[in-house]
């Protein structure tokens, strides 16, 4: 079956600098690489979704990258806010059935 | 909120009770899946539902756990002879097909 890694697994940035979290999967066959944030006592909610039928998708201060061929895509939040602070997971579908999601990563933006 | 509701939000019960969760997704969403979260790690896929058909359990659904979806719309979860290990964040997600997951708020469960 699918298994994702993340990492790091903890990251502090500047407020306004960029933050980058990588990911990689196992499964040549997976085509979809959702990436969810994850707020205190909330369920994890979509920010931003890609198919490997793309290299790359931007959605404001927000974007995702896949390399198909390493079997790898990350996270790059740029001009960070204070409400960024969360845990984001990214996620690789297995068969179109169901996401398996990486351990996460704790953002901490720092003021 | 993202129209995906789960009761109770936290339920605290003693080794061997048995529980139950419920999930009410949105409307129009034909699939249902459960997760469990622990602490420090991501949600691990439990079993999903598309309408009232189970089509798929983990092998973390040990036999204490059943789940239901009688009418292809809500679903419960009940987890029987709780085991303190069954501690945890019980999660429900909605879908329209294979498309985007649409996550409740969550039952912590606490076994003492």
């Amino acid at each position: 079956g699918e298994n994702v890694e993340q990492h790091p697994s903890t990251l502090s940035v500047q407020e306004g600098d960029s933050a980058v979290i990588k990911c990689t999967y196992s499964d040549s066959a997976s085509n979809y690489f959702p990436w969810y944030k994850q707020e205190l006592g909330k369920g994890p909610q979509l920010i931003i979704d890609i198919r490997s039928n793309v290299g790359e998708k931007k959605d404001q201060r927000i974007a995702v990258t896949l390399n198909k061929t390493a079997k790898h895509f990350s996270l790059h939040i740029t001009e960070t806010q204070p409400e960024d602070s969360a845990v984001y997971f990214c996620a690789a579908d297995e068969r179109d059935d169901k996401i398996i999601f990486g351990k996460g990563t704790r953002l901490h933006i720092l003021p | 909120d993202t129209g995906v509701s789960q009761n109770p939000r936290h339920k605290i019960t003693k080794r061997g009770q048995n529980v139950t969760f419920r999930c009410d997704p949105i409307s129009e969403h034909n699939r249902l899946y459960w997760y469990r979260q622990t602490l420090g790690q991501g949600p691990e896929f439990l079993t999903y539902f598309q309408n009232e058909a189970q089509l798929e359990k983990s092998r973390l659904l040990s036999d204490r756990f059943s789940a239901e979806r009688p009418k292809g719309s809500f679903s419960t979860l009940e987890i029987q002879r709780t085991e303190q290990g069954d501690s945890a964040m019980y999660l429900c997600a909605s879908s329209q097909d294979f498309r985007e997951q649409f996550f409740g708020p969550g039952t912590r469960l606490t076994v003492l």
